[in-house]
């Protein structure tokens, strides 16, 4: 069974510039969740997705977005980097939902921005 | 507002030795679960715990969880050097966010 995958693993923007990021979750996971790990905050929620419909979002302003497409692939969006935005980005998908089951991870976007 | 709280921040022992890393929480949960993650790697599932469990195993791991004192631990044993890692402890509760904690970094010297 395929594991989650993301893409790009790296890239580097510079201030001012979009980014979207894309998460293919496990086969049959209906959950994807998205996190910003940085060294002085750690793992931070930003949003869940489940079945299309954003269940849940984190503490981020409205530059960060995302969205969820039929087949459960997720992506998401950073408008007007900043600085701050640099970041490994991890995906999760799981199951049933990240208030019961367990988290399968992605080994993250790794976002430099310049 | 943060809720899992790990302890310690960094931990240092011999192969061989065991480890114990603590985690405490705020509010009521639904379950408990523990991720490792290898330098700048994605973070893999350890174990999960509900919240009307007390203890867990899953070979060399046992995980207790006392919902009293809202607080969990994590027990390695027969540390080797491949179980050199960050740790985390992360909180699920109903129609709340997944939260993590600042994670225990673990080195298991050969």
């Amino acid at each position: 069974k395929a594991g989650v995958t993301q893409t790009p693993r790296y890239l580097i923007k510079t201030r001012g510039q979009q980014v979207t990021l894309s998460c293919s979750p496990i086969s049959g996971h209906r959950s994807v969740s998205w996190y910003q790990q940085t060294p002085g905050q750690g793992l931070q929620f930003l949003f869940e997705y489940f079945s299309e419909t954003q269940r849940n979002k984190g503490n981020f302003p409205g530059r960060f977005s995302g969205r969820q497409f039929s087949n459960s692939r997720s992506e998401m969006n950073v408008s007007t980097l900043e600085l701050g935005d640099s970041a490994l980005y991890l995906c999760a998908s799981s199951l049933v939902g990240l208030d019961t089951g367990e988290l399968f991870f992605g080994e993250g976007s790794r976002l430099t921005v310049l | 507002s943060q809720q899992g709280e790990e302890d310690p921040q960094a931990l240092s022992i011999q192969e061989g030795e065991n480890a114990t890393m603590n985690c405490s929480y705020k509010t009521s949960i639904n379950n408990l679960q523990w991720y490792r993650q290898n330098s700048g790697r994605g973070l893999v599932h350890l174990i999960l715990i509900r919240s009307n469990e007390r203890e867990k195993h899953s070979g060399r791991l046992r995980v207790t969880l006392d919902t009293s004192k809202k607080s969990s631990s994590l027990l390695i044993t027969a540390s080797r050097a491949a179980d050199t890692a960050s740790y985390f402890c992360a909180t699920a509760s109903y129609g709340q966010n997944f939260v993590f904690g600042p994670g225990t970094r673990l080195s298991v010297l050969p």
